[in-house]
């Protein structure tokens, strides 16, 4: 079935760029998706890339998508303490309704 | 901006007791799905909902669990003997269409005793 890993951890200096990993095994993903989650709060959708294209980038946040490798990285420039939450990675596959698969989560910890 | 809203924000229940979690999904939206996750794990896919049939469920979606959208706005997920393992943050999510993008709701938390 499909797969979708992420690093568990990271840690930033405020101001400093951040680079959040994921890797995904589902060849037929048609989108992929950066969620947030902040405590105690819902997953909030940040980004989200469609499989053809290999770089989106909006605002601070700027996606990478290597189809070849299966990997997707989410860069946000400038990062701010209020950055601080778990970013999640997800994939969908082709299918109408379909579900997502999500990555275990990564934590990120901005250090002022 | 419209969102997805979840109550209770938080439950809890003794084992066998059932629960029902309601959601009220983005008012044009089609697609509906129930997600969990339990506490350090990933977030799981239980259910898929369109045209009032489920479309998908995971094998975590067994007997115990249904699924109903009773009126033009709740999507209800129910539980009907809780167990323990049944433990954790339950989202609803809702789309515009099937390759749509999901927007989830902020969650409800259950514990079962």
């Amino acid at each position: 079935g499909e797969d979708v890993e992420q690093s568990l951890f990271l840690s930033v200096r405020e101001g400093d760029s951040s680079v959040i990993n994921c890797t995904y095994t589902d060849s037929s993903s048609t989108y992929l998706y950066w969620y947030k989650q902040e405590p105690g709060a819902g997953l909030q959708l940040l980004t989200y890339i469609f499989s053809n294209m290999d770089m989106k980038q909006d605002q601070r946040l700027t996606v990478l998508l290597n189809k070849k490798d299966k990997h997707l990285s989410l860069r946000i420039a400038d990062t701010q303490t209020g950055d601080s939450a778990i970013y999640f990675c997800a994939e969908s596959g082709k299918a109408a309704g379909n579900k997502l698969t999500f990555g275990g989560g990564t934590r990120v910890l901005v250090k002022p | 901006e419209p969102e997805v809203t979840q109550t209770p924000s938080h439950q809890v229940t003794q084992m066998g007791q059932e629960v029902i979690l309601r959601c009220v999904p983005i008012s044009n939206h089609l697609y509906f799905y129930w997600y969990r996750q339990i506490l350090g794990q990933k977030v799981e896919f239980l259910v898929s909902f369109y045209n009032n049939e489920i479309s998908e469920k995971s094998e975590i979606f067994d007997d115990q669990f249904s699924v109903e959208r009773p009126d033009g706005s709740n999507f209800t997920l129910k539980i009907r003997s809780t167990k323990l393992e049944d433990s954790a943050m339950y989202f609803c999510a809702s789309a515009s269409g099937g390759q749509e993008t999901q927007y989830f709701g902020p969650g409800t938390r259950l514990l079962v005793l």
